[in-house]
C-alpha cells in the first residue's frame, strides 16, 4: 500500500506545452512538498503546503503552480514547458513536527 | 538560509569495507535526517536524528548539535548500499522548510 504516490512516474513532451502531475499520501500527513532534483542529484524545495495551505515558494517561475484541494493531494502544474524544466520532480509529505518525510516515487519529466 | 555540507563527494568502497560520511550545517537545527537514494531513484529515510546516535543493523548515525554535525556510519558495506546518501536539515526559523545537502555518492564494488 503505498503511502505517497505520484503519477504519472514518466512524461515525455514538447516545449511550450502544459503538464500536470498528481501526487496523494494515504499517511495522515498534513505537510506536503514538492521538490525538483537536476541532473547532478541535488535535491531543492520548491513548495510546501500545510492543511491545503502554501507556507514556502520558493523562488521558482510562476509557470509552475501547486494546487492542494484537500490535505492528502497535492498536484503540480507546469505552464509553457521548457527544455531546463527536465528533471525528476519528487512528492513528499510529513507530520506536522517536520519530522521523518516520506517521498513518492518520483515523476521524470524529460522536456524536447 | 543554512547551508549543509556533505563530504566526501564521491566514495568507493570494496564489499566489506567501512566508511563514515559527514554533514555539516551552518545553524542550529531541530530536525536532520539522513536518506538513500538507490540506482533506480527511490528516496529512503534511513534516520530521523535532530541529536544524539542511533542504530539500523550495518547503519548508525551520531549527531552533535552543539557542534553542527552529523555522521553516517556503514559497516560491512554491501552493493545493494550503492547510490547517494543525503542529509537533509530544518531549523525552527524555517518552518516546515527542510534543506538537503548535494550528498555523497557511494559504490561499493563486489
Amino acid at each position: 500500500d503505498t503511502a505517497v504516490s505520484q503519477t504519472p512516474k514518466y512524461l515525455v513532451t514538447q516545449m511550450g506545452n502544459d503538464k500536470s502531475i498528481k501526487c496523494e499520501q494515504n499517511l495522515g500527513h498534513d505537510t506536503m512538498y514538492w521538490y525538483k532534483q537536476d541532473s547532478k542529484k541535488f535535491l531543492k524545495i520548491m513548495f510546501s503546503y500545510n492543511n491545503k495551505e502554501l507556507i514556502i515558494n520558493e523562488t521558482v517561475p510562476n509557470r509552475f503552480s501547486p494546487k492542494s484541494p484537500d490535505k492528502a493531494h497535492l498536484n503540480l502544474h507546469i505552464n509553457s514547458l521548457e527544455l531546463g524544466d527536465s528533471a525528476v520532480y519528487f512528492c513528499a509529505s510529513t507530520t506536522r513536527s517536520g519530522n521523518t518525510i516520506y517521498f513518492g516515487e518520483g515523476s521524470w519529466l524529460t522536456v524536447v | 538560509g543554512i547551508q549543509v555540507e556533505q563530504s566526501p563527494p564521491d566514495l568507493i568502497l570494496q564489499e566489506g569495507a567501512n566508511s563514515t560520511l559527514r554533514c555539516n550545517f551552518s545553524d542550529s537545527v531541530n530536525n536532520l535526517q539522513w536518506f538513500h537514494q538507490n540506482p533506480w531513484g527511490q528516496l529512503i529515510n534511513l534516520f530521523y536524528i535532530p541529536s544524539g546516535t542511533k542504530q539500523n543493523g550495518r547503519l548508525s548515525a551520531t549527531t552533535v548539535a552543539t557542534e553542527r554535525y552529523s555522521l553516517l556510519y556503514i559497516s560491512s558495506s554491501q552493493t545493494t548500499d550503492s547510490g547517494v546518501y543525503f542529509c537533509a536539515v530544518g531549523s525552527s526559523g524555517g518552518g516546515f522548510k527542510t534543506i538537503f545537502g548535494a550528498g555523497t555518492r557511494l559504490f561499493v564494488k563486489a
